[in-house]
């Protein structure tokens, strides 16, 4: 079985302020992982996303994460927040079959 | 490219009513998903298809039926609504690839009163 973990439901940070968001997984396979981002009343957009090779993962809007093996970690950062970058953001894996495995979300608020 | 996209945008209806949340893409995916996504609780997945005329259930497939006689549409039916399907629905779709990348129609916003 698979899982996603993304134990802060949210997080509060000032614009301008550097931001993590965290996500562990449990898998007994190989996985590829994503991050997706919600905008208010949208649906998910892909934010980036780890399949092999380099550990660290640049994607849109100046994020990136850093796949950690051995710490079964993908946690997503980005240096400097934006008000625009306030959304829920997803953590999700499969491994290797045709369906996603998504945490429960983590709720970025960027406040003035 | 429209990319995936739902009809309609929000509904409510009655307990006992029935209707279809419509899915289409245009990219010629060959994996369309539905999903529910609930306050705090992440998305799961309800019902999923590997191409035309081939559909599988997935983690909350109660009281939802699904078909795929295209591989452009992905159609979802709820049979007899209840209070519990009250949820925003999300259809995506995939190429046949082993990365599984997914992707997201705007969403159905549903209450059932």
């Amino acid at each position: 079985a698979q899982s996603v973990t993304q134990l802060d439901s949210q997080v509060p940070v000032f614009e301008e302020a550097p931001v993590e968001l965290r996500c562990n997984y449990s898998s007994s396979v190989s996985v590829y992982l994503f991050w997706y981002v919600q905008y208010p009343n949208q649906g998910l957009q892909l934010l980036l996303k780890y399949l092999s090779g380099s550990t660290l993962v640049k994607g849109i809007n100046g994020f990136e994460a850093e796949f950690n093996k051995s710490q079964t970690s993908f946690h997503l950062r980005k240096p400097s927040v934006h008000i625009s970058d306030t959304a829920e953001y997803f953590c999700a894996l499969t491994g290797g079959g045709n369906k996603l495995t998504f945490g429960t979300g983590t709720q970025l608020k960027v406040e003035l | 490219n429209a990319g995936v996209t739902q009809t309609p945008k929000f509904r409510i209806l009655k307990i006992g009513q029935s209707m279809t949340l419509q899915c289409a893409q245009d990219m010629n995916h060959n994996y369309m998903y539905w999903y529910r996504q609930d306050p705090g609780m992440g998305l799961k997945l309800i019902y999923y298809s590997v191409g035309a005329g081939i559909t599988d259930k997935g983690e909350v497939p109660n009281g939802y039926n699904v078909s795929r006689s295209t591989t452009e549409d992905f159609p979802l039916r709820l049979e007899l609504a209840a209070p519990s399907q009250t949820s925003v629905y999300f259809c995506a779709s995939g190429p046949r690839r082993d990365s599984n990348e997914q992707f997201f129609g705007p969403g159905t916003r549903l209450t059932v009163l």
